[in-house]
């Protein structure tokens, strides 16, 4: 089983503020996925990523893809109360999803 | 058309006691998945259904975890025996094929379950 890091953690930053969170692995992904969870709800899937060195944005979300597929990072300009959630990153074989442990991001207005 | 619905939406019981846990895919999916999230482990994979094919049930923690799915659609998770470190969120997903790469799993709201 791919084991996923995510870091930070937590996260707590004021509305209007940048951030940059990150997923990696010590092995290479087939291809990634982001989701966000808000509290009550299941997770939501924000982007799939498959090619090194994809670029892919979501509004106010960049989400890129490492050039050796073996990390993530997910970039939030000017962060709003509504962006406040989990973060989890998945990967998966055969469509069973490896997650990792989130990132808890918190908006404050 | 409704998405992913799972019932109860919370359920409370006393250790030991057996607990169901029902979950209807969106219509015309023929994956469905169970998964598992409490705070120290994240969100951990149980097991999926695809079509016909026998189930790979290889990230259920013990034999009291059993899951069915009739008729290709509604599934039943059933937790025999509930000890304390059965609570957690059950979340239920579907997606349209799960032998597609990458394919997109809708999930649920979950089910919080509480043993006491």
């Amino acid at each position: 089983t791919q084991l996923l890091e995510q870091s930070p953690q937590f996260l707590s930053i004021q509305e209007g503020e940048n951030l940059t969170v990150y997923c990696n692995s010590s092995s290479v992904f087939s291809s990634l996925q982001w989701y966000r969870q808000e509290p009550g709800e299941g997770p939501v899937l924000l982007v799939t990523v498959v090619t090194g060195g994809e670029v892919k944005k979501l509004k106010r979300l960049t989400f890129q893809f490492g050039d050796a597929r073996k990390d993530s990072s997910l970039h939030i300009t000017a962060a709003q109360t509504g962006d406040t959630g989990l973060y989890l990153c998945g990967t998966g074989a055969n469509s069973k999803l490896t997650f990792g442990k989130g990132i808890t991001l918190s908006v404050r207005p | 058309g409704a998405g992913v619905s799972q019932s109860p939406s919370n359920k409370v019981t006393e250790k030991g006691k057996d607990v169901e846990l029902r979950c209807d895919p969106i219509s015309g999916h023929t994956a469905l998945y169970w998964y598992r999230q409490s705070l120290g482990q994240g969100l951990e994979f149980l097991i999926y259904f695809q079509g016909n094919s026998a189930p790979d049930k290889s990230g259920l923690p013990s034999d009291r975890f059993s899951a069915e799915r009739t008729g290709g659609s509604v599934s039943t998770l059933t937790i025999q025996r509930t000890q304390q470190e059965d609570s957690a969120v059950y979340l239920c997903a579907s997606s349209l094929n799960a032998r597609t790469l990458g394919e997109t799993q809708y999930f649920g709201p979950g089910t919080r379950l509480l043993v006491l």
